[in-house]
């Protein structure tokens, strides 16, 4: 079975600065995908980023990227320039035999 | 449009009574999948097809629930004697076997 872990409830973060959102997760698979989520308050999930965990390189989409720690099976995401409409709800979701989701993480953007 | 629909939107049930939500995937996705998502927090998984195939079924997927996709297109999520605490969003989501799920915009259960 997989769990994921993300340790921050809520976070905020100026608009314009930088923000990084923490993943932890289990899993016994050696192939899968990792992706960060986003919902907004009309609660549709958008997809933010994707990782092939056999890839090293972090993967990057405009100002949203990634910090993926294999064998710490750490996936972390960096928010910069943030902006208003980043704000949201972000989870973390490893792809494996079935789709389990974190948490959650509340993000709030201040101007 | 050819995203993941979900219908209805909105369902309000007397507690006892048995709700039917239907999901219609993206065309060429093989996978399906149902969660339950409560105010605050994350999605719940519930159950998976691949194709026709229910493949997993969560725990939390009590013999109130049922799910079934005939011939690996649209879905139907059924639950019996509907509780308080089925109150949820349903969720529903598709994709190619290896790749992100695609959500449609949920089915809002509230039992009274």
């Amino acid at each position: 079975a997989q769990t994921v872990t993300q340790s921050q409830p809520e976070m905020s973060v100026q608009e314009a600065e930088t923000v990084t959102l923490s993943c932890t997760y289990d899993t016994s698979e050696s192939d899968y995908y990792l992706f960060w989520y986003k919902q907004p308050p009309s609660r549709q999930m958008i997809l933010v980023i994707r990782q092939e965990a056999y890839k090293q390189q972090n993967a990057t989409e405009n100002r949203f990227s990634v910090n993926f720690q294999k064998a710490a099976k750490s996936f972390s995401l960096k928010i910069s320039d943030s902006q208003l409409g980043d704000a949201a709800m972000y989870f973390c979701a490893p792809l494996g035999q079935n789709f389990v989701f974190g948490p959650g993480t509340r993000l709030s953007v201040l101007p | 449009d050819t995203g993941v629909s979900q219908d209805p939107r909105h369902k309000i049930t007397k507690r006892g009574q048995n709700v039917t939500f239907r999901c219609d995937p993206i065309s060429e996705h093989n996978r399906l999948y149902w969660y339950r998502q409560t105010l605050g927090q994350g999605p719940e998984f519930l159950t998976y097809f691949q194709n026709e195939a229910q493949l997993e079924k969560s725990r939390l997927l009590s013999d109130r629930f049922s799910a079934e996709r005939p011939k690996g297109s649209f879905s139907t999520l059924e639950i019996q004697r509907t509780e308080q605490g089925d109150s949820a969003m349903y969720l529903c989501a598709s994709s190619l076997e290896v790749g992100e799920a695609f959500f449609g915009q949920g089915t809002r259960l509230t039992v009274v």
